[in-house]
């Protein structure tokens, strides 16, 4: 089964330019994360889609970052315009329900994440 | 608002020597923790969870974590660490009682295992 896969591995800018991350999940899983890691930090959750549908962006600096998940499969999460702070690691997470529909309590399959650097 | 504390920054044990990495826990709802690992350069990756049941959970690796209620923590722990277990390992708790909950996590523990 492949695991979830992202790109670029690595990006680098410079501040007030635009950026791009790509992400497609395992196939079937129907809920999808957008997670922000900083070094020396956790991640944080940045979005959560259900399907094609949002179900948690509060996180999400919306004046700059935006994602979508059209068709309830691969995402895209884009920065406009960067700032140095948003220099992080960027990863993608899918997961997967339960049988029966007794929801999600899935562990977390992560994929290798978007090293992003802001100049 | 849900959290979760990793108390230790860097935990160093001898190879062959029990480990433990420490989590507590906090949740408005029944809890779902997880641990995870983290290779350099790599994403995260699964190690065990506690959904419901019995207060010991086995998990990949030889790595196995309890369950307090009381106490609120789901410490890590392995009898015997190797060398290749260094890495860096996040808790993360869900609330169990909402359908969609997220995932939040703790800031991790460099675990390094010495010869």
């Amino acid at each position: 089964e492949a695991g979830v896969a992202q790109s670029p591995r690595y990006k680098i800018i410079e501040k007030r330019q635009s950026v791009a991350f790509w992400c497609n999940p395992i196939s079937g899983h129907a809920t999808l994360y957008w997670y922000q890691q900083i070094l020396g930090q956790g991640p944080k959750l940045l979005i959560q889609f259900q399907n094609n549908g949002v179900v948690d962006d509060s996180q999400l600096p919306k004046d700059r970052f935006s994602a979508e998940r059209l068709k309830g499969v691969d995402s895209t999460l884009k920065i406009q315009p960067a700032k140095l702070e948003d220099s992080a690691v960027y990863l993608c997470a899918s997961s997967s329900r339960l049988a029966g529909g007794r929801g999600n309590t899935g562990e977390l399959f992560f994929g290798e994440g978007s090293r992003l650097t802001v100049l | 608002a849900q959290s979760v504390a990793q108390p230790e920054d860097q935990v160093n044990v001898a190879e062959g020597n029990p480990l433990t990495v420490k989590c507590t826990y906090s949740v408005s709802g029944n809890p779902y923790l997880f641990w995870y690992v983290q290779y350099p350069n790599r994403g995260l990756q699964f190690l065990l969870k506690y959904i419901t049941g019995d207060n010991l959970v086995k998990g990949s690796y030889g790595f196995e974590a309890e369950f307090n209620k009381s106490q609120t923590s789901f410490h890590l722990k392995k009898p015997s660490a190797l060398v290749s277990d260094s890495a860096l390992y996040f808790c993360a708790v869900r609330d169990g009682g909402t359908n969609a909950g997220k995932s939040t996590f703790g800031d991790g523990t460099t675990l390094t295992v010495k010869p």
